[in-house]
């Protein structure tokens, strides 16, 4: 069975700093790539980067461009997101998942919630 | 990067049948994905590429696209398939991915 575990979210003040990890279990992690989307509170879904198999290749929404660094360990099966200089607008309940046929997301984390407040 | 539109709210007799859209320039290139989201779950893949369906997705939902649009289809909607659909695709670039704003469906 699929698992992903995502942690590391807190409360944490605008212009800080945070690393999210995911954890994965139950399939070959190194054979997929994969994603964090997330989902600010009463909204919808929002796809922040991608990272391929082997880290060689990242892509990231705008909003997140330049701020959020996302990658990898495969000897760990982990999935990492490096959040800089985080803004209000970043509060969001952040997911990992993982890319499947036809570059489908079939399998997701519960979540881990990233508040910035002051 | 290119956007995914898609009707904020739907609803649907109980039985009846319900068809959620999605709009969008990228989908002439590439297929959409569909996600049912219930309130406090995480999303659940239940449609995918040309018409496909993950194992334990009942049949009732399918999938079809042409042009520009994207369409979920729910035969014979039940109770339980009352939530939030949310379409999500490559951008024209390829290399971005979108999500659409989500519809709500009731099931009346």
């Amino acid at each position: 069975e699929v698992q992903l575990v995502e942690s590391g979210g807190v409360v944490v003040q605008p212009g800080g700093s945070l690393r999210l990890s995911c954890a994965a279990s139950g399939f070959t992690f190194d054979d997929y790539t994969m994603h964090w989307v997330r989902q600010a509170p009463g909204k919808g879904l929002e796809w922040v980067s991608l990272i391929s198999w082997d880290g060689g290749s990242t892509y990231y929404a705008d909003s997140v461009k330049g701020r959020f660094t996302i990658s990898r360990d495969n000897s760990k099966n982990s999935l990492y997101l490096q959040m800089n200089s985080l803004r209000t607008e970043d509060t969001a309940l952040y997911y990992c998942a993982k890319d499947g046929v036809d570059t489908a997301m079939d399998n997701w984390g519960q979540g881990t919630l990233v508040t910035v407040s002051s | 990067s290119s956007e995914l539109t898609q009707d904020p709210a739907v609803s649907v007799a109980l039985g009846q049948t319900v068809r959620i859209t999605c709009q969008g320039d990228s989908l002439r290139s590439y297929y959409a994905s569909w996600y049912q989201q219930k309130p406090g779950q995480a999303p659940v893949l239940v449609i995918y590429g040309k018409n496909n369906r993950p194992s334990g997705i009942p049949d009732r939902f399918s999938g079809s696209s042409s042009g520009n649009t994207a369409s979920l289809t729910i035969t014979g909607a039940q109770a339980e398939d009352e939530a939030d659909y949310y379409c999500n695709s490559r951008d024209s670039s390829g290399n971005l991915w979108v999500f659409g704003g989500g519809t709500k469906l009731t099931v009346l």
